[in-house]
């Protein structure tokens, strides 16, 4: 099974470059979510989605943007790209209820110049 | 806000050491998880604790749930190379709206 398959794997920016990060899962998951990865702070949730259609805003969502397209994919945007926003981005999806096991991609290196 | 406070931040030991790894909390949280993650992947789950008191094993990985559900513990016993990781704890809070919280990870170095 592929799980969550995110794209691209790595990307170079230039500041103020638009850019959009891909999320797929073929497991039936109604909830999806962004993170970001930094060196000592663990994940940050950037937005998540509970369900098709809803999004929600999680600690840090400023500067992106998210859209639900269906209940397999869940797209992060980037507008105006900053070199804060040099980082590694995680999706992740879990079944509603229960304990909330996320299961993730394999990860986006963005690096903004 | 919910906070997990993870430690040590950095553990490098010798391949057949024992050593434990902390998740601490002032909160409750209806379960906590343990996820594993290696260079240019994503985290995976270890493990789910959901019971005050709890002890689950895995091989030589044993995880525990404090009794008031607010900390939890791995503890690895005689670690080899593959072990070496990221490990990341996660608490699912009473009232977390479907987020949960994360610990900011202990890298972990097993040398041979």
């Amino acid at each position: 099974n592929a799980g969550v398959t995110q794209t691209p794997k790595f990307q170079v920016l230039k500041t103020g470059q638009s850019m959009t990060l891909q999320c797929a899962q073929d497991m039936n998951h109604n909830s999806m979510y962004w993170y970001r990865q930094d060196p000592g702070m663990g994940l940050r949730l950037i937005y998540y989605s509970a369900s098709e259609g809803t999004t929600d805003k999680g600690e840090v969502p400023n500067g992106y943007n998210v859209s639900r397209l269906n209940k397999r994919e869940f797209s992060l945007r980037l507008e105006s790209a900053a070199p804060s926003q040099t980082s590694v981005y995680f999706c992740a999806s879990s079944l509603t209820g229960g304990w909330n096991i996320q299961y993730f991609g394999a990860g986006t290196r963005l690096s903004v110049l | 806000t919910q906070l997990l406070e993870q430690s040590p931040q950095f553990l490098s030991i010798q391949e057949g050491e024992n050593l434990t790894v902390y998740c601490n909390s002032s909160s409750v949280f209806s379960s906590l998880q343990w996820y594993r993650q290696e260079p240019g992947e994503g985290p995976v789950l270890l493990v789910t604790v959901v019971t005050g008191g709890e002890v689950k094993k895995l091989k030589r990985l044993t995880f525990q749930f404090g009794d008031a559900r607010k900390d939890s513990s791995l503890h690895i016993t005689a670690a080899q190379p593959g072990d070496t990781g990221l490990y990341l704890c996660a608490g699912d809070g009473e009232d977390s709206n479907y987020q949960l919280i994360w610990g900011a990870g202990t890298k972990l170095i097993i040398k041979p």
